[in-house]
């Protein structure tokens, strides 16, 4: 069985401060490694993904996040946050099969102060 | 090239009563998964269609079903509504997880009165 924990249900940073958002995994499997980003009312939009190959992952609107196998985690990360990044970010693994969908941690509610 | 596209939006039904939902994958994806997100339990996975054949089903009782069909669309349906079941419900569609992952629709707003 799969499982995401992402520490952290609120976390509040100053408009150009780094972005620490903290997901780890539990697989059997080598696994799929996924984040997404809310907006109010909508759907969920692929920021990165890690599947084979550069554990450093850069995705879009200057987000990127690590694979590190031996600490379970795919911690994401930007350098300089903007009032924009305020949404709902989730973590999300997959074994690969794609059968078996996508199993989601909690969610974090990323605050942007001014 | 067209988003995968949930509709209604919106919808309001009573309890008891039972509902269909619609989602028409990006073209060329034959993998459809659906998910149903609450505030209290978060994202869930429902489950997982492939080329008309059902892989997978998550926790969820037998009232939830689906189907999908040759051209890849595919429908849910939530039979005796309950009050818990109102809740956004996504779904996904996947060509190929190394390359594009998996693309989410805008969601489906179930409120159950």
């Amino acid at each position: 069985a799969q499982s995401v924990t992402q520490l952290g249900s609120h976390v509040s940073v100053s408009e150009g401060a780094l972005v620490l958002l903290r997901c780890n995994y539990s697989s059997s499997v080598p696994p799929y490694l996924f984040w997404y980003v809310q907006y109010p009312n909508q759907g969920l939009q692929l920021l990165l993904k890690y599947t084979t190959g550069a554990t450093l992952v850069k995705g879009i609107n200057g987000f990127e996040a690590e694979f590190k196998k031996s600490e379970t985690s795919f911690h994401l990360t930007k350098p300089s946050a903007h009032m924009s990044d305020a949404a709902e970010y989730f973590c999300a693994v997959s074994s690969g099969g794609g059968a078996d969908g996508l199993t989601f941690g909690k969610g974090t509610h990323l605050i942007i102060q001014p | 090239k067209a988003g995968v596209t949930q509709t209604p939006r919106y919808l309001i039904k009573t309890r008891g009563q039972q509902v269909t939902l619609s989602c028409s994958p990006i073209s060329g994806h034959r993998s459809v998964s659906w998910y149903q997100q609450t505030p209290g339990q978060g994202l869930q996975f429902l489950f997982e269609y492939f080329s008309e054949t059902q892989r997978n089903k998550g926790n969820f009782p037998g009232r939830f079903s689906g189907r999908q069909f040759s051209n890849s669309r595919s429908e849910m349906n939530v039979s005796t509504l309950e009050l818990g079941d109102s809740a956004l419900y996504l779904c996904a569609s996947s060509l190929n997880l190394q390359v594009g992952g998996y693309t989410f629709g805008s969601g489906t707003r179930l409120t159950v009165v």
